[in-house]
C-alpha cells in the first residue's frame, strides 16, 4: 500500500520568492516519485519525477526536487516564484519496480498563489 | 497533434440519466485512462486499459463502464447518474503503463 501527504492545500508566496510545496510519501517498495501541475482549466502536465540514480531531480521551469528516502519526503522548490507559476500542484507516487501507471496514487494537491 | 482530446467539456445530468464521456488521443499510446478529480482529494482511478480491447478496474469503478475497441478511443460510460459521480472527469494516456502520462483538458459533470 502506499499513500501521499501533501499537507495544507493553499500556499502563497511574493513574487520572486522561494517556493516550497512539502510531499511525504509511505511505501512499501521503492518508489517512483512524480509532481505534475495544474493550470486554470487546463489538464494535468507531469512537472518532475525521480525513477532511480540522483536523488535531485531538475524539471521543467525552473522546478526541481529531492528525494529524501530517510525522511520520506520529495519536497518540490523553485528559488524565485514568478506569476505564472500559479497552479495547482500535485505529488504522486508510483511503486517499483512495477513502476504501473495504474499504481499512482495522488495526493490532495496545494493551490500556489503569488502575489505581485 | 491534438493530444488527448475530451468531450464534452460540460454537462449537466439529472440523476439516472445516462451519458457517455468521450476520450481520443491521437499518439498512438497503448495505455489510457480515467480519473475523477474531487476537491481535497486529488485524482482517483476509475478504470484504465493497456490496448484494445483490454480493460481494468481502477480505484472507484462502481457506477462507470468502459470499453476499447480501438486504440485511440476510451470512453466512460455513466449507466444511472448519480450526484455523487459530480465530478470533473480526467482521461489520461501513455505510449506504455510506464511512461509519462498526458492528460486531456478535464469534463465538468453536475449530476442534479
Amino acid at each position: 500500500a502506499q499513500s501521499v501527504t501533501q499537507l495544507g492545500s493553499h500556499v502563497s508566496v511574493s513574487e520572486g520568492a522561494l517556493v516550497l510545496l512539502r510531499c511525504n510519501y509511505s511505501s512499501s517498495v521503492p518508489p517512483y516519485l512524480f509532481w505534475y501541475v495544474q493550470y486554470p482549466n487546463q489538464g494535468l502536465q507531469l512537472l518532475l519525477k525521480y525513477t532511480t540514480g540522483a536523488t535531485l531531480v531538475k524539471g521543467i521551469n525552473g522546478f526541481e526536487a529531492e528525494f529524501k528516502k530517510s525522511e520520506t519526503s520529495f519536497h518540490l522548490t523553485k528559488p524565485s516564484a514568478h506569476m505564472s507559476d500559479a497552479a495547482e500542484y500535485f505529488c504522486a507516487v508510483s511503486p517499483l519496480p512495477v513502476g504501473a501507471n495504474s499504481k499512482l496514487t495522488f495526493g490532495k494537491g496545494i493551490t500556489l498563489s503569488v502575489r505581485p | 497533434n491534438a493530444g488527448v482530446t475530451q468531450t464534452p467539456k460540460f454537462q449537466v445530468l439529472k440523476t439516472g440519466q445516462s451519458m457517455t464521456l468521450q476520450c481520443a488521443q491521437d499518439m498512438n499510446h497503448e495505455y489510457m485512462s480515467w480519473y475523477r478529480q474531487d476537491p481535497g482529494m486529488g485524482l482517483r482511478l476509475i478504470h484504465y486499459s493497456v490496448g484494445a480491447g483490454i480493460t481494468d478496474q481502477g480505484e472507484v469503478p462502481n457506477g462507470y463502464n468502459v470499453s476499447r475497441s480501438t486504440t485511440e478511443d476510451f470512453p466512460l460510460r455513466l449507466l444511472s447518474a448519480a450526484p455523487s459521480q459530480t465530478s470533473v472527469y480526467f482521461c489520461a494516456s501513455s505510449y506504455s503503463s510506464f511512461g509519462e502520462l498526458f492528460f486531456g483538458e478535464g469534463s465538468r459533470l453536475t449530476v442534479l
